[in-house]
């Protein structure tokens, strides 16, 4: 059975500070697609990565950065010089390769920068 | 384009009563979902489809019923609402096709049953 763990429920950081955001998964499957949806105060899910379980090359873009490590797991998103309107609650999620291509998502990160 | 949309924003019921939440997608995505979303939960599959005139059940299946009539919709019937069925319903769609796994969501559905 596939599971998402983000173990930290709620974070709160300074404007400007960096944060990162927890996500351990567990899965079957050698072939698995990641993920992380952002949900804003508005509560609409965006999408803002998603990683193949082949290519463990990190990612960057902008202020956001991923690190991908399989060998623990895990798939952990950073956010350099945070800004209040990254307020929101963070999802990561998992797809397996076969089926309905389901996705599982971890509980979610609720993340508040203070001004 | 549009991209996925969700009729009604938001729906006050009865118990006992019925309702259908509409998902549209203008993106000629093959796969959709509907999911919902409860507080501490996460998102939980209830049903999806994997083509027009297939349907199939989700993680949390009891209590609903789905239809896709039209490849470009995909309807979320409650026959008897009850208090339990109250939560933020997103509906999902996907093309399956290898480097395009991602789901595009709906801006959700939120539902309180009295």
């Amino acid at each position: 059975a596939q599971k998402v763990t983000q173990a930290q429920t709620e974070i709160s950081v300074v404007e400007k500070e960096d944060v990162t955001l927890d996500c351990v998964y567990e899965t079957r499957d050698t072939t698995y697609y990641l993920f992380w949806y952002k949900q804003p105060p508005s509560g609409e899910l965006v999408f803002l990565i998603r990683r193949n379980s082949f290519d463990e090359q990190n990612e960057i873009s902008g202020r956001y950065s991923w690190n991908f490590q399989k060998s623990t797991s895990s798939f952990n998103f950073t956010i350099t010089a945070s800004q209040v309107v990254d307020s929101a609650v963070y999802f990561c999620a998992l797809r397996d390769n076969f089926g309905n291509e389901k996705l599982t998502f971890g509980t979610g990160t609720r993340l508040t920068i203070i001004p | 384009n549009a991209g996925v949309t969700q009729t009604p924003k938001f729906r006050v019921l009865k118990t006992g009563q019925s309702m259908t939440l509409l998902c549209a997608q203008d993106m000629n995505h093959e796969y959709m979902y509907w999911y919902r979303q409860d507080p501490g939960m996460g998102l939980r599959l209830i049903h999806y489809s994997v083509g027009e005139g297939t349907t199939a059940k989700g993680e949390v299946p009891d209590g609903y019923n789905v239809s896709r009539l039209k490849k470009q919709n995909f309807l979320l019937g409650l026959e008897s609402a009850a208090p339990s069925q109250t939560s933020v319903y997103f509906c999902a769609s996907s093309y399956p096709l290898r480097g395009q796994e991602t789901q595009y969501f709906g801006p959700g559905t939120r539902l309180l049953v009295l």
